[in-house]
């Protein structure tokens, strides 16, 4: 059975400053998912990681994927308060299903 | 483009009522669905998935069933709702290449 671990589960960050969120899954994934929720709403699709090394950016976040390690991470660099939101990464097995962590809910202050 | 329908947003049921929760997709053929169910401050718990018409499969023991009767609705449904059936219930899609999934905007359930 996969299992998933974010860490941290809570983070305040001020705003400018940088973070890294952790996401280690315990079996094999052939791929990886990154998805952000903002609160009462569903979950929007940031980021598809399909192989080993693989590094994907947008705007201010930045996700890689090391499958050897079996773990990704979600980089924020200079974080402004649009980002505050929960942040789920979600490997899938080779059966085609994806398991999710329970999140990192970012808190950005100014 | 693909669009994903689902409704309705919140619902309050009493325990032992039915339950009917309806997931209708746009644009694309024979995708995969998915019925997800989060508990207050966690992450999302697969429920359901669908690769064709009439295939369900379930991955936890439960109070409730899904259907696929058509190729692009996903159907979630109790006979007798338990308190701890309440959660956000989200539906969720995926193509043929797998690449990444698209959720529905969500049912609040409350069974009181």
């Amino acid at each position: 059975e996969l299992k998933v671990e974010q860490n941290p589960l809570f983070l305040s960050m001020q705003e400018g400053k940088n973070y890294t969120i952790y996401c280690n899954y315990s079996t094999t994934s052939d791929r990886l998912y990154w998805y952000r929720q903002d609160p009462g709403k569903s979950l929007e699709s940031l980021f598809v990681l399909l192989s080993n090394g693989a590094v994907k950016q947008e705007g201010r976040l930045m996700a890689s994927l090391d499958t050897k390690a079996r773990l990704s991470t979600l980089h924020i660099t200079a974080a402004v308060h649009d980002l505050s939101a929960t942040y789920f990464c979600a490997p899938r097995t080779n059966a085609g299903k994806s398991t999710f962590g329970d999140g990192t809910t970012l808190t950005v202050k100014p | 483009s693909q669009t994903i329908h689902q409704w309705p947003a919140t619902l309050v049921q009493p325990v032992g009522s039915p339950l009917s929760l309806e997931c209708t997709v746009e644009g694309t053929s024979n995708p995969n669905l998915y019925w997800y169910r989060q508990a207050a401050g966690r992450g999302l718990q697969l429920l359901f998935y669908s690769v064709g018409i009439g295939q369900i499969s379930s991955e936890v023991p439960q109070n409730l069933s899904a259907s696929r009767p058509q190729d692009r609705q996903f159907i979630l449904s109790s006979k007798k709702l338990l308190l701890s059936d309440s959660g956000f219930y989200l539906c969720a899609w995926m193509g043929l290449m797998n690449t990444e999934a698209f959720f529905g905007q969500g049912t609040r359930l409350t069974v009181v």
